[in-house]
């Protein structure tokens, strides 16, 4: 139980384009999300934090017009990057909290890594 | 600001021996603590993972040891296997509005050699 998929798992954009990424809890609904940014040999950063159904809080220093987020459904969280550029390039990564468990744990979804040319 | 430092960036140890990986946190708030293990091209997948309240935990060839006081924690890996080379975080909870929110450390990258 408790598996997070991500899609696409990788995608290569132009310069200037936007591109989405959906991240779905697939055996259990997930009240909240989480949005990831890891750089190569680096740690993962959390983005935003959404909540189905209201607006996602994002940390400090993220654009949150060029990162939107949408947590539509209780299974369902997009990220869509706007106006990409090369050093938006990097790894996404969402994950999924899954209520009612003990431990609240926080799910991952296998990445989607994004490279813009 | 880093809020949880680990240590070391880099380990190689031989197949059969302990890997130790260390963490140390400062707020005080953090009441959760999991260590992932990473390989790539792949997202973290949990480990293990320990309450303040709690000195030890232990899951097959996985042992956390806490020390509040300290405010440090470390993972504990017994007889390595080649599989468990990959990159391990450990990362802290904290309570921010409704959401519990992870912070991790700056990970590690084991190597085990055959």
């Amino acid at each position: 139980g408790a598996v997070v998929s991500q899609h696409p798992s990788w995608v290569i954009c132009k310069s200037g384009t936007s591109v989405k990424i959906e991240c779905r809890s697939l055996d259990f609904q997930a009240t909240t999300m989480f949005w990831y940014r890891q750089f190569p040999k680096q740690s993962l950063m959390l983005m935003a934090t959404s909540n189905e159904g209201s607006k996602a809080t994002y940390e400090q220093g993220v654009e949150k017009d060029k990162f939107l987020i949408n947590h539509a459904s209780l299974t369902l969280s997009t990220l869509t990057v706007t106006s990409a550029h090369p050093e938006d390039s990097s790894f996404y990564i969402c994950s999924a909290r899954a209520p009612g468990t003990g431990a609240y744990e926080q799910y991952f979804g296998p990445g989607t890594r994004l490279t813009v040319t | 600001q880093q809020q949880v430092k680990q240590s070391p960036q880099s380990l190689i140890v031989q197949k059969g021996g302990i890997s130790i990986i260390n963490c140390a946190y400062e707020n005080t708030a953090f009441d959760y603590f999991p260590w992932y293990q990473q390989f790539p091209g792949k997202g973290p997948a949990l480990l293990i993972a320990i309450r303040p309240d709690v000195s030890e935990k232990k899951e097959g060839r996985f042992t956390i040891s806490f020390n509040k006081s300290a405010k440090q924690f470390s993972l504990h890996i017994m007889d390595s296997q080649p599989g468990d080379s990959a990159t391990y975080f450990c990362a802290a909870r904290v309570r921010r509005g409704s959401a519990r929110q992870l912070t991790f450390g700056s990970g590690t990258q084991l190597t085990v050699l055959p």
